[in-house]
């Protein structure tokens, strides 16, 4: 079964840093892209970052800069590595496999990432 | 960067057919994939391809995609389709995805 597992979230104050986990299972991360896409509180989904088979990366605008996402195959687990967190980085983090079509499957189950003095 | 537009909210009763839009320039050049949502779950993929069901997808999902607009139609709608939907794109210029707002279904 393919299957995608976050951790890593918690309450964090503004400007600090987290970094993220997403394990995977039943599949190779080596052998597929994976994002990270978050969901503020009762607001809709924002594609974060992809990291390619090769190790190429993107980011939204609204995070470049300060995260970093990164992977290490022979662990089988995607990282995004979160700094100068603001409250409007608060929000469940997803990480998701992704397709040569560019969608998204399947999804983790979400990690939630709190910024609050 | 592209933007995708979807309708807030769209309400239908049990058995009728529900369709939610996603407006973006040129959209039908591009692929684009839905997902469902249901309160405190995961996003879903329903439909990718612009029409393409995905294994376990009731055949009551279906998507097409033309001019400025792509839409998904679920028919017969049930009480459990009640969700969020989302549409996506993938922005082959700046090699973002890109999610419309989303929409959601109220099965009244």
């Amino acid at each position: 079964e393919v299957q995608l597992v976050e951790s890593g979230g918690g309450l964090i104050q503004p400007g600090g840093s987290l970094r993220l986990s997403c394990a995977a299972s039943g599949f190779s991360v080596g052998d597929n892209y994976v994002s990270w896409v978050r969901q503020a509180p009762g607001k809709g989904l924002e594609w974060v970052s992809v990291i390619y088979t090769g190790g190429t990366t993107y980011y939204a605008d609204s995070v470049r800069g300060r995260f970093t996402i990164s992977k290490d195959n022979s662990a089988n687990t995607v990282y995004l590595q979160m700094t100068s967190l603001t409250a409007d980085d608060t929000a469940v983090y997803f990480c998701a496999r992704e397709g040569r079509g560019n969608w998204f499957d399947p999804w983790g189950q979400g990690t939630l990432v709190t910024v609050s003095s | 960067s592209y933007v995708l537009t979807q309708p807030p909210s769209v309400s239908v009763a049990p058995g009728k057919t529900a369709r939610i839009t996603c407006g973006g320039n040129d959209i039908a050049v591009k692929s684009v994939h839905w997902y469902q949502q249901r309160p405190g779950q995961a996003p879903v993929l329903v439909i990718s391809y612009d029409s393409d069901r995905p294994s376990g997808i009731p055949e009551r999902f279906s998507g097409s995609n033309t001019g400025n607009t792509a839409t998904l139609t679920i028919s017969r709608v049930e009480a459990g389709d009640e969700a969020d939907y989302y549409c996506q794109i993938w922005d082959n210029i700046s090699h973002q995805r890109v999610f419309g707002g989303g929409t959601k279904l109220t099965v009244l």
